[in-house]
Formats: structure tokens, C-alpha cells, sequence
């Protein structure tokens, strides 16, 4: 049964950049796309992106100017970094499987705070 | 890219059925047969209960059903239970490649 875990930093200082990993157990990480999606408190979900082992990646246009992603075959883990960030992207970041077309399994999300 | 338009809350008692709506463009919802559907209880994380317009993953009850009609898609829920009760989001692969979400319907059962 695949298991997604969120870690990662829950303060970040405005125009900083936000990192965090999503490590997963019970699958080869080598076998999926896997994506970020993030809620603001009390809003809907947004979809930041997906990385694909090779290494691939697409991101939402309105934040691909500030969004890596990157991901670790070694630990079974995949990154997003977030740059210059403000108090627009604090929300809960959750990582997920993204089956292509749809997201079937997803972590318990983190919350990041934007804030000095 | 503009979220998918969804009604902000729906209503049903126990037993009846209920539909959520999610109205996007032709270059999402219109365009492909890749609309999923989420359901969110408060302080968890979304669940997949429909992918590709109408399939159900493994597990999810067959009371749970999807469809797409231009550029509007819908979730009908048969036989409301208590448990149903949540926020509800439609999703669609959009051209760019990319993903967009609808705004979340709140989900009250009577």
C-alpha cells in the first residue's frame, strides 16, 4: 500500500524560498508521475505540479516562474521549491500519486506558514 | 487557467440522491475525458472516489457516480449517508499540459 509523507520547513520568511519533500513507502517512486498540490486554509486545491523520474516535469503556469521540482531515486523521495514566496502561498502542501490523469493516493499534507 | 465553476453547497437527506456540478471550457472539461472527482472531510486529505469522468477506484461504493455532458461534468450521489457529508472537488487535465480544480462544493446532509 503506497504511503505518502510531507516534511519540510512550517515557516518560511517572505521572498524566501519554501522547500519541502515528499518521501514514499510501498511503491518504486520510479513507476509514477508524482505531483504537489496546496489549499489554502479554508479555499480549494490548486495544482503546482508533477515531476516524472526522468526528470520531466509540468507546472501550473501561473507559478512555473517560481517552482522547481526534483526527485531523489536513492531515498524515494521528490522536492518542490518554491521561490519568493508571500503570504499568498501559505496553505496546507500536499504530495500525491498522479496516476496521469488523476491524483489516487495522497499524503497528509503540511501546513506552511508565509510569515517574518 | 480559471478553476472549474461548482455550486458552493448542495443539500440532501438521508437516502436521496444528489448531483454536484462542475462546469469548466472546451480546453479542459469539454476537451478531454479526464475529469476526477475528490472528497475532503474536514482536517483530512482528498480521496479519490472518480477518475476518468466515471470510473470508481477500488473500495469506493458504487453509490458514488460521474458523468460528463459538453463542457459540464457531475458527481450523483445515490442513497445519501451521513458519512457523505464533506467539501466535494472536480479536477480536469487541462491543454499546456496542466490541471485545474473546481472551487469545492460543500456537501450537508439533513
Amino acid at each position: 500500500q503506497v504511503q505518502l509523507q510531507e516534511s519540510g520547513p512550517g515557516l518560511v520568511k517572505p521572498s524566501e524560498t519554501l522547500s519541502l519533500t515528499c518521501t514514499v513507502s510501498g511503491v518504486s517512486i520510479t513507476d509514477y508521475y508524482w505531483s504537489w498540490i496546496r489549499q489554502p486554509a479554508g479555499k480549494g486545491l490548486e495544482w503546482i505540479g508533477r515531476i516524472y523520474i526522468t526528470g520531466s516535469t509540468n507546472y501550473n503556469p501561473s507559478l512555473k516562474s517560481r517552482v522547481t521540482m526534483s526527485v531523489d531515486t536513492s531515498k524515494n523521495q521528490f522536492s518542490l521549491k518554491l521561490s519568493s514566496v508571500t503570504a499568498a502561498d501559505t496553505a496546507v502542501y500536499y504530495c500525491a500519486r498522479d496516476r496521469g490523469y488523476s491524483f489516487d493516493s495522497w499524503g497528509q499534507g503540511t501546513l506552511v506558514t508565509v510569515s517574518s | 487557467q480559471s478553476a472549474l465553476t461548482q455550486p458552493a453547497s448542495v443539500s440532501g437527506s438521508p437516502g436521496q440522491s444528489i448531483t454536484i456540478s462542475c462546469t469548466g471550457t472546451s480546453s479542459d472539461v469539454g476537451g478531454y475525458n479526464y475529469v476526477s472527482w475528490y472528497q475532503q472531510h474536514p482536517g483530512k486529505a482528498p480521496k479519490l472516489m472518480i477518475y476518468d469522468v466515471s470510473n470508481r477506484p477500488s473500495g469506493v461504493s458504487n453509490r458514488f457516480s460521474g458523468s460528463k455532458s459538453g463542457n459540464t461534468a457531475s458527481l450523483t450521489i445515490s442513497g445519501l449517508q451521513a458519512e457523505d457529508e464533506a467539501d466535494y472537488y472536480c479536477s480536469s487535465y487541462t491543454s499546456s499540459p496542466s490541471r485545474v480544480f473546481g472551487g469545492g462544493t460543500k456537501l450537508t446532509v439533513l
